[in-house]
């Protein structure tokens, strides 16, 4: 079990510019989530997938936002034309069970930054 | 409306002794309660979850009581470590889809030597 890896860890980017991040999860893991935390508040759920199909997305998640999961694996946030509010700390997560017991097993995040 | 809540955003305790982090919710279809605990620079970590048709869980030094008549849920941990001290979030989830949870704003904890 090698965790949930995030890449990059920050990322500062200036206003208007794209910028894409990339998730992999633990390999025997099916199901993949995004969350988006800001400072003093509590992770908030952005979208989640089950293999390659994306489920359920936040109404958080604005059409400038779109996640992808090719063949199930890796998955990657694009946010298009970045806005000042979009800085915040990007979790992905991924669990083994669909149950609402089965834990989540977060990444370590990547900070966004726009200036 | 943020259906869970953690009204402490810290709490110092001894170590040693006995720290108790609470958590509230509004939404009583939620099925499953879980807590993480966070490490700065890192993610949230699980901790230890209870279901709804329990009261109490225990795993170590670590217990989860649920009040659901009241909405509450709290964890304890005897004895305090100083390895203890993070920010601890509660979850809530439904039934069906484990990670579609949502968290309250966390609670500090700081445990002294």
């Amino acid at each position: 079990d090698t965790g949930v890896s995030q890449n990059p860890r920050h990322k500062i980017t200036k206003r208007g510019q794209n910028v894409t991040f990339r998730c992999d999860p633990i390999s025997e893991h099916n199901r993949l989530y995004w969350y988006r935390q800001t400072l003093g508040q509590g992770p908030e759920f952005l979208t989640y997938f089950q293999n390659e199909a994306q489920l359920e997305k936040s109404r958080l998640l604005s059409d400038r936002f779109s996640a992808e999961r090719p063949k199930g694996s890796f998955s990657t946030l694009e946010i298009q034309r970045t806005e000042q509010g979009d800085s915040a700390m990007y979790l992905c997560a991924s669990s083994l069970g669909h149950r609402g017991n089965s834990p989540l097993h977060f990444g370590n995040g990547t900070r966004l930054t726009v200036t | 409306d943020q259906q869970v809540k953690q009204n402490s955003p810290s709490l110092s305790v001894q170590e040693g002794r006995i720290s108790i982090l609470n958590c509230d919710y509004t939404n009583s279809m939620f099925d499953y309660f879980l807590w993480y605990k966070k490490y700065p620079a890192e993610g949230p970590t699980f901790l230890i979850s209870i279901s709804s048709i329990k009261d109490k869980n225990e795993d170590g030094r670590f217990t989860v009581f649920l009040n659901k008549s009241a909405k509450h849920l709290s964890l304890h941990i005897v004895p305090s470590q100083p390895g203890d001290s993070a920010v601890y979030f509660c979850a809530a989830n439904g039934q069906t889809n484990a990670g579609k949870s949502t968290f309250g704003d966390g609670t500090t904890l700081t445990v002294k030597p």
